[in-house]
């Protein structure tokens, strides 16, 4: 089945910072790369996702993007504000069904 | 909005007890799911649902089983729950099985077995 690496497991910037979070996957079958914000005691909800067919997508300060020949893929969160302050989980799947990277804990100190 | 709705956000039940968690969602959605977050390990599909009666497993399936009798309900059973199985439970449906598909989770049931 397919595994998912997510480095690193807690990240800690400084108000105004770039943030990065990098993804590994294993199957070359999987096609589709969500990413998921999940706020202290909240639930999951998704911020951005990108398909195979496509190398970098944007939305305001969030970027994702894919190396499929690598098999990785990165969220880059820009300007960094405190709200940001969540654990982030990046995903792959195909048809139906994702599985999920461990999470990274990102704080954001003002 | 899409809703979905867990039945209990907290749990505590004993070891040995034959446990229910129920999820509901309004969208009238074909897929269903439950993971188990634990700390460190992220989110893990147990099983999921693509239909009314239909489930299959997912990553982790031991120890639990899964009921969909209506397109709005999705139930996992813990036939007899044990400490291990101490977790915080999370509910997912979706509309799409081909990407781009986003999975709307419900708030978590927080179960505890003691």
């Amino acid at each position: 089945g397919e595994n998912v690496e997510q480095h690193p497991s807690t990240l800690s910037v400084q108000e105004g910072d770039s943030a990065v979070i990098k993804c590994t996957y294993s199957d070359s079958a999987s096609n589709y790369f969500p990413w998921y914000k999940q706020e202290l005691g909240k639930r999951p909800q998704l911020i951005i996702d990108i398909r195979s067919n496509v190398g970098e997508k944007k939305d305001q300060r969030i970027a994702v993007t894919l190396n499929k020949t690598a098999k990785h893929f990165s969220l880059h969160i820009t300007e960094t504000q405190p709200e940001d302050s969540a654990v982030y989980f990046c995903a792959a799947g195909g048809y139906s069904t994702l599985t999920f990277g461990k999470g990274t804990m990102l704080l954001v100190s003002p | 909005d899409v809703k979905v709705t867990q039945s209990s956000r907290y749990l505590v039940k004993r070891t040995g007890e034959k446990v229910f968690l129920e999820c509901v969602q309004d969208m009238d959605h074909e897929n269903m799911f439950w993971y188990r977050q634990d700390p460190g390990l992220g989110l893990r599909l147990i099983y999921f649902s693509y239909d009314v009666k239909m489930k299959e497993k997912g990553d982790i399936p031991e120890g639990y089983s899964v009921s969909r009798e209506k397109k709005e309900r999705f139930s996992l059973i813990l036939e007899s729950a044990s400490t291990n199985q101490t977790s915080m439970y999370l509910c997912a449906s979706s509309e799409e099985a081909l990407p781009p598909y986003e999975q709307y989770f419900g708030p978590g049931t927080r179960l505890t077995v003691t």
